[in-house]
């Protein structure tokens, strides 16, 4: 099975602007969540996706938005953006959403805002 | 709320030594465990995790974590370490405080084998 996929890997942005990060899911897994990676912050949860509905939200402005379609596929996106965006964009998904699944990673988005 | 954390942010050890990796959680329902590694400019990968089975939990690459209900531990170890587990390994709890399925990270351990 092909594994999760992020697409852009890179992307460089100025202040200001918005962006929008995609990620596809393992076949199957209808979960995806997404957490933000900074040197300063480690890893935090922004927000998890079930069949196309959000369960859960993390701590961030309402800048951060997401949303899943009905293929499970997902997409982040972030408006306005700040200097403090620049991190790295994981993306996880696991097959039935429970508390002991395992989540699956991507490779990430390392977004850099100028 | 689930929490963990991770003592020591940078780990040496000799090639060939004993890695271990500390992980205290804090939860006030039995937790779900996890220890995941990430190589550079890369996402993360699942070690092993704790599902309130076994207490020892073996994982992949000859990594094992033994649950410590009394400690309230976790720690991740490694009989002989290997170049190649120089990495960043991260301990997280599944917080189910406001439903959906959330990982709550520690701050991760830097670990550096040296020959």
């Amino acid at each position: 099975k092909a594994g999760v996929t992020q697409t852009p890997r890179y992307l460089i942005k100025t202040r200001g602007q918005q962006v929008t990060l995609s990620c596809s899911p393992i076949s199957g897994h209808r979960s995806v969540s997404w957490y933000q990676q900074t040197p300063g912050q480690g890893l935090q949860f922004l927000f998890e996706y079930f069949s196309e509905t959000q369960r859960n939200k993390g701590n961030f402005p309402g800048r951060f938005s997401g949303r899943q379609f009905s293929n499970s596929r997902s997409e982040m996106n972030v408006s306005t953006l700040e200097l403090g965006d620049s991190a790295l964009y994981l993306c996880a998904s696991s097959s039935t959403g429970v508390s002991t699944d395992t989540q699956y990673f991507g490779p990430g988005t390392r977004l850099t805002v100028l | 709320a689930q929490s963990v954390t991770q003592l020591g942010s940078h780990v040496s050890v000799s090639e060939g030594a004993l890695v271990l990796l500390r992980c205290n959680y804090s939860s006030s329902v039995p937790p779900y465990l996890f220890w995941y590694v990430q190589y550079p400019n890369q996402g993360l990968q699942l070690l092993l995790k704790y599902t309130s089975a076994a207490t020892l939990v073996k994982g992949i690459n000859g990594f094992e974590a033994e649950f410590k209900k009394s400690e309230t531990s976790f720690h991740l170890t490694k009989p002989s370490a290997h170049m190649s587990d120089a990495a960043e390994y991260f301990c997280a709890v599944s917080d189910f405080t406001g439903g959906g399925n959330k990982l709550t990270f520690g701050t991760g351990t830097q670990l550096k084998v040296e020959l």
